[in-house]
């Protein structure tokens, strides 16, 4: 049984170019959420994916922005890219009805330059 | 606004002693509190998880303890070992997910030594 899976695992971009970053979900689960951690903090949530829509948003700017697709993967687009977005990009995946235990994959390391 | 405190920030604990980390909250709709444990360079994975409904939850040598009156609980590993040390953190949410997501602590980096 496949767990999350996230590509790619580093990523170095410099300021003010975009970057996707993608996520495939745990089997058998159909919710994504997108989780940005600095380092040496806790993850911080970005929004979350059900049936290919934003449900949830956190507080993030309109520079982030997801995709769900029908298979369940997800997309999370960062455009303008700020030195502060340098971080460990997380994706976790769960079911709904049961959304809120969260399986996380290894993360996107993105380094802002 | 942090509305999940978790402490110590770090903790070095001898093997086979019994580490405990604490969190509080201020949120009281939140109705799921899990821990996670995270190696370097590796995603946070789901060691246990309670509800307000019990006061604690055992799973191997994890325990949670859960005191909803004064809105805190507490991790507990039993006869640690030198593979527990990691970044530990705490988290809370509602049932069916909140608005969001899940709210972590800052983590507590653990140090069992040998």
């Amino acid at each position: 049984d496949a767990g999350v899976t996230q590509s790619p695992t580093h990523l170095i971009k410099t300021r003010g170019q975009q970057v996707t970053l993608r996520c495939s979900p745990k089997s058998g689960h159909d919710t994504v959420s997108w989780y940005q951690q600095a380092l040496g903090q806790g993850p911080q949530f970005i929004f979350q994916y059900y049936e290919e829509e934003e449900r949830q948003r956190g507080n993030f700017p309109d520079r982030f922005s997801g995709h769900q697709f029908p298979n369940y993967s997800s997309e999370l687009n960062v455009n303008a890219l700020l030195l502060g977005d340098s971080a460990l990009y997380l994706c976790a995946s769960s079911r709904q009805g049961a959304s809120e235990t969260q399986y996380f994959g290894p993360g996107t390391r993105l380094l802002v330059l | 606004q942090q509305q999940v405190k978790q402490s110590p920030q770090s903790l070095i604990v001898q093997k086979g002693g019994i580490p405990i980390i604490n969190c509080a909250y201020e949120n009281t709709a939140f109705d799921y509190f899990p821990w996670y444990q995270q190696f370097p360079g590796k995603g946070p994975a789901l060691l246990i998880a309670i509800r307000p409904d019990v006061s604690e939850k055992k799973e191997g040598r994890f325990t949670i303890s859960f005191n909803k009156s004064a809105k805190q609980f507490s991790l507990h590993i039993m006869d640690s070992q030198p593979g527990d040390s990691a970044t530990y953190f705490c988290a809370a949410d509602y049932s069916g997910g909140g608005a969001d997501g899940l709210t972590f602590g800052k983590g507590t980096h653990l140090i069992i030594q040998p």
